[in-house]
């Protein structure tokens, strides 16, 4: 079954990067675009970009151009998120997320990381 | 950006019907398809995807969830509600981009 398998908790601190994981499973993981998405505590959910292991293409939203990096390492099937310049703003809840092949939604998410920026 | 607005909470019996909506600052219809899509969270948990394509049941989802609409205006309905539906509901939009709505909380009455 698909499952998407998202890294633990960080505490970091203001001004530094973060780097979390998503490892994927139970699909070819090159031929679904995996997201990412954020959720502030209490907050909706706003999407961050896409990034296609097969070639490792992507697209952000432009508010986090500059913010946030995908890469993904087929041989892992694993996809990450750097978030560079980090503030309070950036606390919050980060998902990876699969589209569907030829669709237009996520049809699995990772459990989510909490990443807490503090001093 | 097409935004999307969702009444903040909603209150219901259990064994009643539950509907919430969804509007779109402009149409995420293209053709036949409807780029309106659910999502059932609960605390502490992922979202889960209920309905795609604004009307189609996502696979394991029981079918007292249904949704409808088109163009700008969508609702996404229960009945009855259980339980266990006790949960935020977000739609997301796929026409620009990718957006969602703020969510809508389902409270028992």
């Amino acid at each position: 079954q698909v499952q998407l398998q998202q890294s633990g908790a960080e505490l970091v601190k203001p001004g530094s990067s973060v780097k979390i994981s998503c490892k994927a499973s139970g699909y070819t993981f090159t031929s679904y675009d995996m997201h990412w998405i954020k959720q502030q505590p209490g907050n909706g959910l706003e999407w961050i970009g896409w990034i296609y292991p097969g070639n490792g293409n992507t697209k952000y939203n432009q508010k986090f151009n500059g913010k946030a990096t995908l890469t993904a390492d087929k041989s892992s099937s694993t996809a990450y998120m750097q978030l560079s310049s980090l503030t309070s703003e950036d606390s919050a809840v980060y998902f990876c997320a699969r589209k569907g092949l030829r669709s237009y939604y996520f049809d699995y998410w990772g459990q989510g990381v909490m990443v807490t920026v503090s001093s | 950006d097409i935004v999307l607005t969702q009444s903040p909470a909603l209150a219901v019996s259990l064994g009643q019907r539950a509907t919430i909506s969804c509007r779109a600052s402009q149409s995420v219809s293209i053709s036949r398809y409807n780029l309106m899509h659910w999502y059932q969270q609960k605390p502490g948990q992922q979202p889960k995807l209920l309905i795609y394509r604004a009307s189609n049941l996502a696979s394991g989802i029981p079918a007292r969830f249904s949704g409808s609409g088109s163009g700008t205006d969508f609702t996404l309905t229960i009945n009855p509600v259980q339980a266990d539906d006790i949960a935020t509901y977000y739609c997301q939009q796929s026409r620009e981009s990718y957006t969602f709505g703020a969510g809508t909380k389902l409270e028992l009455k």
